[in-house]
């Protein structure tokens, strides 16, 4: 699976939107870009994945780059329930085993 | 909806001793897996499961056992506790179609006299 860096920290305005990069310049052609996050104490919670399209859901937007090198998650209205630990995961789609290599992530701080 | 339920929440041991680590998932997933982390630290993956009966070893299985005895339940056993498996145990499980997330349980803290 392809390694990806994430900045390790980054703060937002409440209300204001987030966006978080994710740099994975060695990804495969056949491998997804997955976002977790991680509030304080609680287990992961997977957010969006995609392969070279946007991708959109109710909880964030991610956006990828044409040549797939790097990839940016958007949270378009921050709130202070979003200060957790993000991951950007980048993995085959499927597989047997499925497990996930988390990173250090970024830590992102929502202030009022 | 339950999801993934983790037992106990919270323990403190003494070295040396076992237990046992429960995890109970209501989703009818295939896949079930268990992590570690530790402060300042990305999941590690200890065990995994991709079905009733069957087990694998993950990054870091070393000083842990594991059991599928039924399709919902995954245990991890910890059969002489040493302070170096002091960590936040996470449990998870996913369903075999296509690419689907992994649910988390709220994790157990364990800590290792």
């Amino acid at each position: 699976d392809a390694k990806t860096t994430q900045p390790p920290s980054m703060d937002c305005a409440e209300g204001r939107a987030a966006n978080l990069p994710c740099n994975h310049s060695t990804i495969s052609g056949n491998e997804y870009v997955y976002w977790y996050r991680q509030i304080h104490s609680q287990g992961p919670q997977y957010i969006i994945h995609g392969l070279k399209n946007n991708e959109t859901n109710e909880m964030a937007s991610l956006i990828i780059t044409e040549d797939r090198k790097s990839s940016t998650l958007i949270l378009p209205h921050a709130t202070l329930r979003d200060t957790a630990v993000y991951y950007c995961i980048v993995r085959v789609r499927g597989g047997s085993q499925g497990n996930l290599i988390f990173g250090k992530g970024t830590k992102l701080s929502v202030k009022p | 909806n339950a999801g993934v339920t983790q037992t106990p929440k919270f323990r403190v041991l003494k070295t040396g001793q076992s237990m046992t680590l429960l995890c109970a998932q209501d989703m009818n997933h295939e896949y079930m897996y268990w992590y570690r982390q530790d402060p300042g630290m990305g999941l590690r993956l200890i065990h995994y499961s991709v079905g009733e009966g069957t087990t694998a070893k993950g990054e870091v299985p070393d000083g842990y056992n594991v059991s599928r005895l039924k399709k919902q339940n995954f245990l991890l056993g910890l059969e002489s506790a040493a302070p170096s498996q002091t960590s936040v145990y996470f449990c998870a499980s996913s369903s075999t179609q296509g690419y689907q997330p992994q649910h988390f349980g709220d994790g157990t803290r364990l800590s290792i006299l």
